[in-house]
């Protein structure tokens, strides 16, 4: 069954500090990754896309890593800024029938306190 | 200007009430989306349309309409609210990747 997975579910941790999120999948077959950023309220924003052959991908303080051997996707935030507080959603594409098929982890809910 | 920009923003209505999401774009993309978002259930598919003439299910259809009047507009349907549809409703186009805009927060009361 094609799933993802992100833990932890939720993460506060204090302005300055790093931290690094999970994402792994049992999708197949992989096309692409996907990490994003919803604020409250707002729509997700796409942070990075990957794919099978790429392993790592950063914008900006924002981090992402792909071991498509182990199926597994990390997110490292460097340096937090109180922003950074959001939902961070992974999502990972695959190809069935020739269409292609997104499936969207439940997220991780970030805070960032002062 | 929002690329793909959804009224309501919010929204209160009663059981049994019909009620249209709407939804248009600005990235001159054919696909669009409609997902309904839960607490701790992620992104559902409702529905999606890779064209004006092309609807199609997702995984959550039942008890939602859809019409895509033109490539830039797309709109969502209940056609008879029910509580359990309370939920934040995002409408989406994709074109390299996923633009989503700000979503409805529908509650059916």
């Amino acid at each position: 069954k094609n799933q993802v997975e992100q833990s932890p579910q939720s993460l506060i941790i204090l302005e300055g500090k790093n931290c690094t999120l999970q994402c792994n999948y049992t999708v197949s077959p992989f096309s692409n990754l996907r990490w994003y950023k919803q604020d409250t309220g707002r729509g997700p924003v796409s942070l990075t896309i990957m794919t099978f052959s790429e392993n790592t991908k950063s914008n900006g303080r924002y981090t992402a890593t792909l071991d498509a051997d182990t199926k597994q996707s990390s997110l490292h935030i460097t340096a937090s800024q109180l922003s950074d507080s959001a939902s961070y959603i992974c999502v990972v594409s695959f190809t069935t029938s020739g269409t292609y098929k997104y499936i969207f982890g439940t997220g991780t809910r970030l805070k960032v306190l002062a | 200007d929002a690329d793909v920009t959804q009224t309501p923003r919010n929204r209160i209505t009663k059981t049994g009430k019909r009620i249209m999401l709407e939804c248009s774009q600005t990235k001159g993309h054919d696909r669009m989306y409609w997902y309904r978002q839960d607490p701790g259930l992620g992104l559902q598919l409702i529905y999606y349309s890779f064209d004006v003439k092309d609807i199609n299910k997702g995984e959550i259809s039942d008890g939602y309409s859809v019409s895509r009047q033109a490539q830039a507009k797309f709109s969502l349907s209940l056609e008879s609210a029910i509580p359990n549809q309370t939920a934040l409703y995002f409408c989406a186009t994709r074109g390299q990747g996923y633009t989503f805009g700000s979503g409805t927060r529908l509650t059916v009361v």
